[in-house]
Parts: structure tokens; C-alpha cells; sequence
């Protein structure tokens, strides 16, 4: 099956420093990969989507000058949070859909847990 | 328009029951309808999914049904084992490459011995 992983599993940083997290999609080229955060018992909140080779899209609310995600190829997206404060400690997963998922299926990743102090 | 409603928050149920978790969407326009399961510290992962063409999808112990005209479609875990323990999420979305998921809210499920 499709496999997504992420990198870090786990991350914990000084206020104000920045982060980078990887999702890479193992066996699979993802035209299109999802950024999601979520906050203890709580659902997914979309961030943003990111398409290979071009400008990621952001949802409302979100800032893209703090949440900065690069696409560079079929395989990998990495998500770098800048300046990082403690809330925005949370759990960060992504997920890909790939060019030949049926029905729009997304393969999601482990997820990453960063907390800022 | 893009909420996806889901019920209960939580639930127990004993070991071999059926655990049936509820939701309800507005947009007429969602034409896949996944369901995903996620254990503590792990990502989600698919367990189910179905499309408005059919009105019931089984999958092992796992069942969606699904109303189109109610716009409500619901998922049944029969013999519900302590391993199945997790937070279930319905999810709703566009049919097509690159469509965005709209998630449920969740539900924490515990199956008690």
C-alpha cells in the first residue's frame, strides 16, 4: 500500500527558534500533499495544500509567513514552522493523494509532535 | 455548507457489541464520504469509505450506511473488539484528485472486556 512518512516523529524547541518537518511519500509520487494540525482531543484542521512545483495554498486563518511549506518534488513536502511560540505546539500530520489514488484517497503520515518552550 | 457533523462524542461499548457512530453533512455536492481510524499519537488511516451510489458498504466487521436524501451516513463496527478502541472521524469531500477532506469532529471509542 501507499506509505507516507514523516520526520521528525517527535520535536521540542526553544521559543523563537524555527522548525522543519518532512513528509515524504515512500512508494508514491503525490502530485499533491496536505498539511494538517490538531490539537489534543480534537479533529484535523486543514492548513494548507501544497501541489509539486508550485505555491502551496492556505486556509483561512492560517499564516503562510509563519507556516512556510515547499513541495520541491513528487515525494517530499516539508512544513517549517519560523519563529516558533508555544502554541503553536501541537501535532502536525500531512497527507498525500497521488495521481493514482482511487476516489481521492489520502494516505496520511505518523504525524509529528512539536512543543515549543 | 462544508461542516460535517458527527455524534456521539464518545462511546463505550462491551466487547462483542455493535458500536454506531452517527454523521450528518450539509453540502449536497460531497460524493465520497471516508472513514478514517486514529489511535493515540498515530496518524489516521483508512478504514472504510463508500460513494452515494450505494446505500451500504461492508468491509469486514466495518459497515457504512449511507442516506443520500436524509444526508446522513453512519458507521457500524460489529463484534467490536478492545483493539478497535480509538477515535473514529467521518469525513466528506469532492470526488476527484486534490480535493480538500472535511473532517467530522470525532469520536473516542472504548471497547470494554
Amino acid at each position: 500500500g501507499a506509505v507516507v512518512s514523516q520526520h521528525p516523529s517527535w520535536v521540542i524547541c526553544k521559543s523563537g527558534t524555527s522548525v522543519k518537518i518532512e513528509c515524504r511519500s515512500l512508494d508514491f509520487q503525490a502530485t499533491t500533499m496536505f498539511w494538517y494540525r490538531q490539537f489534543p482531543k480534537q479533529s484535523l484542521m486543514l492548513m494548507a495544500t501544497s501541489n509539486e512545483g508550485s505555491k502551496a495554498t492556505y486556509e483561512q486563518g492560517v499564516e503562510k509567513d509563519k507556516f512556510l511549506i515547499n513541495h520541491a518534488s513528487l515525494t517530499l513536502s516539508t512544513l517549517t514552522v519560523t519563529s516558533a511560540h508555544p502554541e503553536d505546539s501541537s501535532f502536525y500530520i500531512c497527507s498525500a493523494n497521488g495521481p493514482g489514488s482511487e476516489h481521492n484517497e489520502q494516505f496520511f503520515g505518523p504525524g509529528t509532535r512539536l512543543t515549543v518552550l | 455548507q462544508q461542516q460535517v457533523k458527527q455524534s456521539p462524542q464518545s462511546l463505550i461499548v462491551q466487547k462483542g457489541g455493535i458500536s454506531i457512530i452517527n454523521c450528518a453533512y450539509e453540502n449536497t455536492a460531497f460524493d465520497y464520504f471516508p472513514w478514517y481510524q486514529q489511535f493515540p499519537g498515530k496518524g489516521p488511516a483508512l478504514l472504510i469509505a463508500i460513494r452515494p451510489d450505494v446505500s451500504e458498504k461492508k468491509e469486514g466487521r466495518f459497515t457504512i450506511s449511507f442516506n443520500k436524501s436524509a444526508k446522513q451516513f453512519s458507521l457500524h463496527i460489529m463484534d467490536s473488539q478492545p483493539g478497535d478502541s480509538a477515535t473514529y472521524f467521518c469525513a466528506a469531500t469532492f470526488d476527484g484528485t486534490a480535493s480538500k477532506l472535511t473532517f467530522g469532529t470525532g469520536t473516542r471509542l472504548q471497547v470494554t472486556l
